[in-house]
């Protein structure tokens, strides 16, 4: 069974500070990938990962994937108050099936 | 506009009295699924749906049914609902091609 664990489940950090939130997974996948959800709202698209060593960027959000480590990182520099959400890794199970992390809420105070 | 669209936005009902909450999608996507998500444990799989009449269970299928009978439709059959089924619901849907996956705006559901 494909485990998804995410490293803080809660994380509260100055504006202006940079964090690292961890996913780690336990089997072989080809996909992973990071969502947004704003509190009461639906889920965003982040980043999607396909290979080893992928970084990706936007904003002051920046995804990586070490396949071999079966870790991904979501890197947040220099914190806003609009980044306050939660973050969810999901990694690619057979076919499209995808198996979420418990997500981590991210709180940026001033 | 592209947008997976899932009615009703919320909903209280009683145990034991059949449900079904409508998810359509208009990006002629393959996929679709349903997911449930529960405080303190994330979106577990219910559900998903490679394309027209092709279903398969996800991690949580007990007490749900689904259907494909469209490839912009996928609703989610609650035949005798319980409280332990009291959650938020998602629909989403994608296409092999386009890694990303488009989710509706959810349901949430209280079974009393």
């Amino acid at each position: 069974e494909l485990k998804v664990e995410q490293n803080p489940l809660f994380l509260s950090m100055q504006e202006g500070k940079n964090y690292t939130i961890y996913c780690n997974y336990s089997t072989t996948s080809d996909r992973l990938y990071w969502y947004r959800q704003d509190p009461g709202k639906s889920l965003e698209s982040l980043f999607v990962l396909l290979s080893n060593g992928a970084v990706k960027q936007e904003g002051r959000l920046m995804a990586s994937l070490d396949t071999k480590a079966r870790l991904s990182t979501l890197h947040i520099t220099a914190a806003v108050h609009d980044l306050s959400a939660t973050y969810f890794c999901a990694v690619g199970n057979s076919g499209y099936a995808l198996n979420f992390g418990k997500g981590t809420s991210l709180l940026v105070t001033p | 506009e592209a947008q997976v669209t899932q009615n009703p936005r919320y909903l209280i009902t009683v145990t034991g009295k059949k449900l079904t909450v409508t998810c359509s999608q208009n990006m002629n996507h393959e996929y679709m699924s349903w997911y449930r998500q529960d405080p303190g444990l994330g979106l577990r799989q219910i559900y998903y749906s490679m394309n027209v009449e092709v279903t398969d269970k996800g991690d949580v299928p007990e007490g749900y049914k689904v259907s494909r009978k469209e490839k912009r439709n996928f609703p989610l059959i609650l035949e005798s609902p319980s409280p332990n089924q009291t959650s938020l619901y998602f629909c989403a849907s994608g296409h092999p091609t386009n890694e990303k996956l488009f989710f509706g705006s959810g349901t949430q559901l209280s079974v009393l």
